[in-house]
């Protein structure tokens, strides 16, 4: 079991350039999960997804932000026309069912770097 | 999340020496893990728990429902633990998992 899997793990975009960022949770896994991780704002919640469904994207910034799951093998989250502040590692989760086993596995995160 | 208060926010500990960390939650939880962000960045899974109490080497948790908190304690620190302790309650659900704001350790020689 690899566990779950994010590339790139490094991502350097120029402003205003799109950044799409991708992972792949743990086979079987039925929850899948998008943080953002910053020094100022700690670990922030964007959107999550169960059965491939879209469940929640209370924390998707309303423009230019956009999260996707075409298959229950891989999610994409991608940002366009990037911002300075968009910098900062962004964290997929995945759990095996979001109601009788709810442990999180994190991926190693994209660390992205808006120039 | 405004549903969990982390305690303390900072510590400090000589090696060898022990403490506890806490999470309060302001509402009934169903589950709590406990995740340790390490130097690279990465959240690595410490404890998952739906009630009662684990211990894994030098760490022990334990979780309440119905008092609303979990701990994290910590014996005979060493360095390799430095490093800022995250608590997430799981409420069931279709509600998102919440994160504490986290508890930086630092564990001096």
């Amino acid at each position: 079991n690899a566990g779950v899997i994010q590339t790139p793990r490094h991502k350097v975009t120029g402003k205003g350039q799109e950044a799409t960022l991708w992972c792949e949770p743990i086979s079987g896994h039925s929850a899948v999960f998008w943080y953002r991780q910053t020094i100022v704002q700690g670990l922030e919640f964007l959107t999550y997804f169960r059965n491939q469904a879209p469940i929640d994207d209370s924390g998707m910034p309303k423009e230019r932000f956009s999260a996707q799951m075409p298959n229950q093998s891989h999610s994409t989250l991608k940002i366009q026309s990037t911002q300075p502040q968009d910098s900062a590692v962004y964290l997929c989760a995945s759990s095996l069912d979001q109601f009788s086993n709810e442990r999180l596995f994190f991926g190693h995160g994209t660390k992205l770097s808006v120039l | 999340g405004d549903q969990v208060e982390q305690s303390p926010s900072a510590l400090s500990l000589h090696e060898g020496t022990g403490s506890a960390l806490r999470c309060n939650f302001t509402t009934t939880m169903r589950a709590v893990q406990w995740f340790r962000k390490n130097s690279r960045g990465s959240l690595i899974n410490l404890f998952y728990l739906a009630s009662g109490t684990k211990e894994n080497g030098r760490l022990k948790s334990a979780f309440d429902s119905k008092e609303r908190y979990s701990t994290l304690h910590i014996r005979d620190a060493q360095l390799e633990d430095s490093g800022t302790y995250f608590c997430a309650p799981r409420s069931g659900g279709n509600y998102k998992p919440t994160f504490g704001k986290g508890t930086s350790l630092v564990v001096h020689p």
